[in-house]
């Protein structure tokens, strides 16, 4: 069974400085990675995914994570963080497909302030 | 095109009381997953439909919890009666049953149990 950890409960970073969420996957086969985000009172938006290919992966608002197969890593990153990136992520990996289905398990997020 | 929408987006009932929760997928996409966060704790997978058929449903915790969809669209999830640890939010997704699909969230019914 796959599974995920984040080891970070909660970060600060100061506007305008450099981001990086940690994520560490254990699964056996090729995982599918996805990185969600969900800002108070709302819900999960997908910020990027990682299937096969390039292993630096570009997602909305700035964000980009990368893949290291050797260290079963896929953290996120972002060079300079906004004030509106003050949110939960997630680290999440899918399991391959088969017949369609697969079955996303989710880490238990990082929490993330951005002081002024 | 529309999001995956679920209803009510708030809700707060008596322990005991049932609620139903809503979702509709994103069209076309038979895959349908319930999964909710508890207490701030990780989000955890309650069941998949492949179009109105129950696929894995391991993640649901005990009988107090029913899920349908019927006719493949839209799901509904009750809870009967509810618990004070039912407290939490519940999201719906969907996806497209095609190699390397995207999972797409709906914004969560929060539920409150009182």
């Amino acid at each position: 069974a796959q599974s995920v950890t984040q080891p970070d409960i909660h970060i600060t970073v100061s506007e305008g400085a450099s981001l990086e969420l940690r994520c560490n996957y254990s699964y056996g086969a090729t995982p599918y990675l996805f990185w969600y985000v969900q800002s108070p009172g709302q819900g999960l938006q997908l910020l990027l995914k990682y299937f096969s290919g390039d292993t630096l992966v570009q997602g909305i608002k700035g964000f980009e994570a990368e893949f290291k197969r050797s260290q079963s890593s896929f953290n996120l990153r972002k060079p300079s963080v906004h004030w509106s990136d003050a949110a939960e992520y997630f680290c999440a990996v899918g399991a391959l497909p088969s017949g369609g289905y697969q079955k996303v398990t989710f880490g238990t997020g990082t929490k993330l302030q951005v002081i002024p | 095109e529309a999001g995956v929408t679920q209803f009510p987006s708030h809700s707060v009932i008596e322990k005991g009381q049932t609620v139903t929760l809503r979702c509709d997928p994103i069209s076309g996409h038979d895959n349908l997953y319930w999964y909710r966060r508890v207490m701030g704790k990780e989000i955890k997978f309650l069941l998949h439909f492949v179009k109105e058929s129950k696929q894995d449903e391991s993640g649901m915790p005990n009988n107090r919890f029913l899920a349908e969809r019927t006719g493949g669209t839209y799901s509904t999830l009750k809870v009967q009666p509810a618990e004070l640890e039912d407290s939490g939010v519940y999201f719906c997704a969907s996806s497209q049953p095609l190699f390397g699909n995207t999972i797409y969230f709906g914004e969560g019914s929060w539920l409150t149990v009182v």
